[in-house]
């Protein structure tokens, strides 16, 4: 079982501020994904990274995969109340059975007024 | 566009009790998933199915059972719920990859919160 750990788990920043989560694991993925979660909804994909040291960013969300595509990490600058959420990473391994994804633990971000 | 409907959203059960987990997606996608969520634990993968009539164990299979006879919906059964079981239940769907490798998104649906006392 591949295990992939995100830190931190918990964040509290205040608006403006800037923050990174990591996304951490032993095994090498083919991809990975990275999904928000709001409370009571399903994640929803904000990007997926392919090559390693690929950088893709999505307005103030920058996300990086590693050379040896085994982490990520996740920049927000100037975050906002907006960007509250859970953040998830997911490791995609291609097998048979189509892309299984091994998620992380999640990092639950709050961003305060 | 309804995208992954799951049904119910709450459901309390016994002990013992059995119950199914309905899903449906209307994007015509092959692969469809069930993942549970708990606490601080991100999701873990129950069941898969690769297209009608085609499914496979994920990470944790013990205590459910799926089938996929339509394209379009993914039950998922709980024979003798147990208080283990109680858990966010997602349901998730995805293009298949294509030849060239990749990874398509998964879209998921709202949720079930199943509790089991």
């Amino acid at each position: 079982t591949q295990l992939l750990e995100q830190s931190p788990q918990f964040l509290s920043i205040q608006e403006g501020e800037n923050l990174t989560v990591y996304c951490n694991s032993s095994s090498v993925f083919s991809s990975l994904q990275w999904y928000r979660q709001e409370p009571g909804e399903g994640p929803v994909l904000l990007v997926t990274v392919v090559t390693g040291g690929e950088v893709k960013k999505l307005k103030r969300l920058t996300f990086q995969f590693g050379d040896a595509r085994k982490d990520s990490s996740l920049h927000i600058t100037a975050a906002q109340p907006g960007d509250t959420g859970l953040y998830l990473c997911a490791g995609a391994i291609r097998t048979g059975g189509g892309n299984k994804l091994t998620f992380g633990t999640g990092t639950q971000l709050k961003v305060e007024l | 566009n309804a995208g992954v409907t799951q049904t119910p959203k709450f459901r309390i059960l016994k002990i013992g009790q059995s119950m199914t987990l309905q899903c449906t997606q209307d994007m015509n996608h092959n692969y469809m998933y069930w993942y549970r969520q708990d606490p601080g634990m991100g999701l873990k993968l129950i069941y898969y199915s690769v297209g009608a009539g085609i499914t496979d164990k994920g990470e944790v299979p013990n205590g459910y059972n799926v089938s996929r006879s339509t394209t379009e919906d993914f039950p998922l059964r709980l024979e003798l719920a147990a208080p283990s079981q109680t858990s966010v239940y997602f349901c998730a769907s995805s293009y298949s990859p294509g030849l060239a490798g990749g990874t398509y998104e998964q879209y998921f649906g709202p949720g079930t919160r199943l509790t089991v006392t």
